[in-house]
């Protein structure tokens, strides 16, 4: 069975960074993209970045551009986002998320999700 | 960016009812376009993508159409599990996400 498991909730300061794992189980780790998605306190989901981890290549929102890293570490199954220079508008849940595939084909949607890690960044 | 509008932004429904929830692009997307259900404290649950297709397992109630900038997701009969929050994401460059649309009882 298909899971994705985060690392636990983090807490802090504001110009600190954080790093959030994902660890995949349950298909070929490098056979699929990983994105990141967060979502502020009462807001909606906002678009990260994807890791493929297959190549380590990556695709970044702009508004992220130069503070978040999408590494993967192939042994473990896992990969990280680790953000810099933390804000307070940056406290939110970061999900990682599965890029669905079929017939070798990528459909551009999340079929599976971690459970979440919340990041509260506060002084 | 393109810039994904839900509407509603809320919608009151009874156990029965069909719903339609609507999302426009602010430029063309072609079919990527994917809906996701949200219950509180939970992560989204994809439901259907490329504007049409069912995800494995997803209730044959729940539909999705359009194309170019306007499509439609339909759940043609509620269920008590239906009521949450619903997202539209396109994914034809940078993928962005609607606002949210909250299914509440009525």
């Amino acid at each position: 069975q298909v899971h994705l498991v985060q690392s636990g909730a983090e807490v802090k300061k504001p110009g600190a960074s954080v790093k959030v794992s994902c660890k995949a189980s349950g298909y070929t780790f490098t056979n699929y993209y990983m994105h990141w998605v967060r979502q502020a306190p009462g807001q909606g989901l906002e678009w990260m970045g994807v890791i493929n981890p297959s190549g380590d290549n990556t695709n970044y929102a702009p508004r992220f551009q130069g503070r978040l890293t999408m590494t993967r570490d192939t042994p473990t199954n896992k990969v990280y986002m680790e953000l810099s220079s933390l804000r307070s508008e940056d406290t939110a849940v970061y999900f990682c998320a599965r890029e669905a595939m079929g017939g070798g084909n990528f459909w551009k949607a999340y079929d599976m999700w971690g459970q979440g890690t919340m990041v509260t960044v506060s002084s | 960016d393109i810039q994904m509008t839900q509407s509603p932004s809320s919608v009151s429904a009874s156990v029965g009812d069909r719903v339609t929830i609507t999302c426009r692009a602010s430029q063309g997307i072609s079919s990527w376009l994917a809906w996701y259900q949200q219950k509180p404290g939970k992560a989204p649950k994809l439901l259907i993508y490329t504007t049409s297709t069912l995800q494995s397992g997803v209730p044959s109630r729940f539909s999705g159409s359009g194309s170019a900038t306007d499509f439609t997701l339909t759940i043609s009969s509620l269920e008590p599990e239906d009521f949450a929050t619903y997202y539209c994401q396109q994914a034809n460059s940078l993928p962005t996400f609607g606002q949210g649309t909250r299914l509440e009882i009525k």
